[in-house]
């Protein structure tokens, strides 16, 4: 079963302007919601996250917002650089953190 | 560096053989978490220790697989007899259980498993 969706496979931008990923889920017992990135070769690493008792969190570039009425969050990064080229992926786990779910990933391409 | 480290990172073996590979996570860290990841599909849960106890285990980890964190520090995935089906990259992340606040996954890079 797929908690954590994302229906995007990739989207491509040009450089200095908005990506905008995005992330559905089913659960709503999940509060606790992460964004990793991943190059090639190489594992995910952590790049922001947002509590269910906050709707936007932001970090530099990169703001993540959550809309628990619609089960649905998103990934903003602005501007986009050509070194956000990566693949993302959304996670979510409940209070427990015991496990998190990961989506499929999206591939952002930044072109120059 | 004290990020999480995993061996090897890529290992080629026969279908029918057993592999295994090592996870050592962040120090400080209690939780330690193994995750399968194949081509177009984002991190599968497998397994998780907190310490040394193995609290968890998806039904995706058939019978043939093995994991063990003995005295709570590093962690081994064994894999017997091989199949292809196998071939995947098997990440292995560590996190520190908190009573509150964040407690996001710290990845190693990862092992590529490839059976032939």
């Amino acid at each position: 079963d797929q908690q954590v969706k994302q229906n995007s496979p990739s989207l491509s931008v040009q450089e200095g302007r908005i990506s905008i990923l995005n992330c559905d889920y089913t659960n709503s017992m999940f509060d606790y919601f992460l964004w990793y990135k991943k190059y090639p070769a190489e594992g995910p690493t952590f790049l922001i996250s947002i509590s269910s008792i906050k709707d936007k969190n932001e970090d530099g570039r990169f703001t993540v917002f959550l809309n628990k009425s619609a089960k649905h969050l998103s990934l903003h990064i602005v501007p986009s650089q050509p070194g956000d080229s990566a693949v993302y992926f959304c996670a979510a786990n409940t209070d427990n953190f015991n496990k998190f779910y990961f989506g499929s990933g999206t591939k952002l391409n930044v072109k120059p | 560096d004290t990020g999480v480290s995993q061996d090897p990172r890529h290992k080629i073996t026969k279908r029918g053989q057993n592999v295994t590979f090592r996870c050592d996570p962040i120090s400080e860290h209690n939780r330690l978490y193994w995750y399968r990841q194949t081509l177009g599909q984002g991190p599968e849960f497998l397994t998780y220790f907190q310490n040394e106890a193995q609290l968890e285990k998806s039904r995706l980890l058939s019978d043939r697989f093995s994991a063990e964190r003995p005295k709570g520090s590093f962690s081994t995935l064994e894999i017997q007899r091989t199949e292809q089906g196998d071939s995947a990259m098997y990440l292995c992340a560590s996190s520190m259980r908190l009573t509150s606040g964040t407690g996001e996954l710290f990845f190693g890079e990862g092992s590529r498993l490839t059976v032939l």
